[in-house]
């Protein structure tokens, strides 16, 4: 079983739809949680962290279930420049040499959102 | 304007040959990351720093190298040990801080190394 597992897609889907993507995480002591962002051939931006309570950013709602170890990225009103890969990150407490935490990134879910 | 940058954006490289990859921050960030990404793959990271003079083996660190002699540098060299180069190389910075705490890693724009 991968530690960070995405539908890697692609999801089409029509302009103004709500979608949604799920990810589930191996390591139940996993800490943090972050959404990030990467466009075609360029690097991961971050998006969203995910809290506990779940928060939203404009059209962008990321929800946490621990219970269920899975987080979500809700899209409502999806617009073309929607359309990337979306990169679910856990930090799963693994502590590195010297310090930190390592982050574990899934492989990816690909939107395209289309006309 | 902050950030990371990387250069070069694409890379050639020959057979048997060392290339070297350039990542600098002017973040003020303690911790910088090299990280690799593979068609279907998530990222893997190849080495890590969380201070200057001070640098760690990620999962897949065999035939890399890395220095960190300044805290906004951290230069990825590919050797020729690696065989299987050709993939899109990302350096990632954060604040740094202590086990448990929140490490957002902010990334530059990458490199794309590509065997001739």
């Amino acid at each position: 079983r991968k530690e960070v597992e995405q539908d890697p897609g692609p999801f089409n889907v029509p302009e103004g739809a709500t979608v949604a993507f799920n990810c589930t995480y191996s390591n139940s002591a996993s800490q943090s949680f972050f959404w990030y962002r990467q466009d075609c051939r360029k690097e991961p931006k971050l998006l969203m962290s995910v809290y506990s309570s779940g928060n939203e950013d404009g059209r962008f709602t990321a929800q946490l279930n621990r219970a269920s170890q899975y987080i979500s990225l809700l899209i409502r009103d999806s617009k073309l420049s929607d359309s990337a890969t979306y990169l679910c990150v856990v930090n799963m407490l693994r502590i590195l040499t010297g310090g930190g935490n390592k982050l574990t990134f899934g492989t990816g879910t690909q939107l395209k959102v289309e006309l | 304007d902050g950030g990371i940058t990387q250069s070069p954006k694409y890379l050639f490289r020959k057979e048997g040959q060392n290339v070297t990859l350039s990542c600098e921050q002017n973040l003020n960030h303690d911790a910088m990351y090299w990280y690799r990404q593979d068609p279907g793959q998530g990222l893997r990271l190849i080495y890590y720093s969380q201070i200057v003079n001070d640098f760690q083996k990620g999962d897949i660190a065999e035939g890399y190298s890395v220095s960190r002699e300044k805290k906004e540098s951290f230069p990825l060299t590919v050797t020729s040990a690696q065989k299987n180069p050709t993939a899109f190389y990302l350096c990632a910075s954060s604040i740094g801080g202590f086990p448990g705490q929140q490490e957002t890693q902010y990334f530059g724009p990458g490199t794309r190394l590509l065997v001739l």
